[in-house]
């Protein structure tokens, strides 16, 4: 089976730096993605790690340990509008080219 | 950027009732495209994968009869929901594919839309 865990939420504070971790267990690796989803809105893609390592991307920053089957997102310099559902994805063979979603950490962010 | 959209964006309807839902890619040939559905604070379950001009790929436990799939063109896919029932009130998210499947383009969500079964 596949199973993919996160936080269910989280809280933090503005200009603060906030770490979201992600663990998978799944038949098949093919790649990792966040998403940003605002509370009834789709999903926005944040990032992509199909390699080990970190992907930076201005304030937010995702790594990847394939052996260690973990990755994590970061979100520097938070800001109000980062109070938001982030979901890690995970791109198995299995499913072809879909993607199977944790449940998604609530990060609010407070002033 | 690839720009997915999704018709209607609400809607409303009677148990017993079939309701129709558009996902269409603007600006890039999809041809594969893919529907989950999203229960109130519950990540997005992937219900079925739509192939152009191919039957759907539907997940375990999606009944094919009752959540109809149509992938006839490039940029439209449908999904048609048969006889709803209260219980089939959720988030409905197409997205779609852009590239080859062994090449990362990016998979783009659509706007999403919200069915109520009454």
């Amino acid at each position: 089976g596949q199973n993919i865990d996160q936080p269910t939420e989280m809280t933090a504070t503005e200009g603060a730096i906030v770490q979201i971790n992600c663990t998978y267990q799944t038949s098949g690796f093919n790649g990792l993605f966040w998403y940003q989803q605002h509370a009834g809105e789709a999903p926005t893609f944040l990032s992509y790690n199909v390699l080990d390592g970190l992907e930076e991307k201005g304030r937010f920053s995702s790594f990847l340990s394939r052996s260690k089957g973990y990755s994590y997102l970061l979100l520097k310099e938070l800001q109000m509008k980062d109070s938001a559902s982030y979901l890690c994805a995970v791109r198995v063979w299995e499913a072809g080219t879909a993607l199977i979603f944790g449940k998604g950490t609530t990060l609010s962010v407070s002033s | 950027g690839a720009v997915v959209s999704q018709h209607p964006s609400r809607v409303i309807c009677k148990s017993g009732t079939s309701v129709k839902i558009e996902c269409r890619s603007l600006d890039f040939q999809a041809t594969t495209m893919f529907w989950y559905r999203q229960f109130p604070k519950k990540s997005l379950m992937l219900m079925a994968t739509s192939n152009e001009g191919s039957k759907a790929t539907y997940e375990q436990g999606v009944e094919k009869d009752k959540f109809l799939i149509n992938h006839a063109s490039l940029t439209l896919s449908t999904l048609t929901v048969t006889s709803a029932h209260p219980e089939d009130s959720s988030f409905y998210i197409c997205s779609a594919r852009e590239g080859r499947a062994d090449v990362f383009q990016g998979q783009f969500f659509g706007p999403g839309t919200r069915l109520t079964v009454l």
